[in-house]
């Protein structure tokens, strides 16, 4: 069936320094993929997206690139803030037998110390 | 844009009580999503509702929830009886349609006593 699996957390890096959270997944057809971002106590917010191989999403300094080879979506950024601390979720959506299916990683926390 | 409401916030009831969650999804949005969220999970997609019809419910436990979009716009999403496993958030979404990024609510926290 259709998974992601996601780095496990949670992530504590300073400020400025480099962040990757590696996303893997498994799907039957071509999936779009997507970064959600939920900060302490508010909903998830898309954070970025790519719907085909090579496409790269970005958004707020983030960057992933959809690489169908390695069927990977890793969340990069160059230099964190203390206001990314957060939890990200690695998604994807693809079509299935019953329709859209929609399968979130188990997320992966970050903190980040000023 | 106002975003995607749901109320209650919180509910705290007991076991085999039942209990029922309200969401208004953004203006125009025809898909709407239920969306399970067990602490240290990510969201796990109840059902899906295309305007008023039924898309896939294919992961909703149907022996105890159940789901409506009667008019195509406002949702709710009931449990009965509760289990202590339904210990959960509850999350709402909405699109402009399938495959579209999804807008979530704050959710709805339960608490299973």
């Amino acid at each position: 069936g259709d998974s992601v699996t996601q780095m496990e957390g949670p992530v504590t890096l300073s400020e400025e320094a480099f962040l990757t959270i590696n996303c893997t997944y498994t799907a039957t057809g071509y999936p779009s993929l997507f970064w959600y971002v939920q900060y302490p106590g508010e909903g998830l917010q898309l954070l970025l997206k790519a719907t085909k191989a090579d496409d790269k999403g970005s958004n707020k300094g983030f960057e992933a690139t959809y690489r169908k080879e390695t069927t990977s979506f890793h969340l990069e950024k160059g230099s964190v803030q203390v206001s990314d601390s957060a939890v990200y979720f690695c998604a994807l959506s693809v079509r299935d037998n019953y329709g859209q299916n929609f399968v979130f990683g188990p997320g992966t926390r970050l903190s980040v110390l000023p | 844009e106002a975003g995607v409401a749901q109320s209650p916030r919180y509910k705290i009831i007991e076991k085999r009580q039942s209990v029922a969650f309200w969401c208004n999804p953004i203006s125009g949005h025809a898909t709407l999503y239920w969306y399970q969220q067990i602490l240290g999970q990510g969201p796990k997609l109840l059902i899906q509702f295309q305007n008023n019809g039924v898309v896939d419910d294919s992961q909703l436990p149907k022996d105890r929830f159940s789901a409506e979009r009667l008019k195509g716009v406002d949702s709710t999403l009931k449990i009965q009886p509760a289990k202590l496993e339904d210990s959960a958030v509850y999350l709402c979404a909405s699109s402009f349609g399938s495959n579209q990024p999804q807008h979530f609510g704050d959710g709805t926290r339960l608490s299973i006593l």
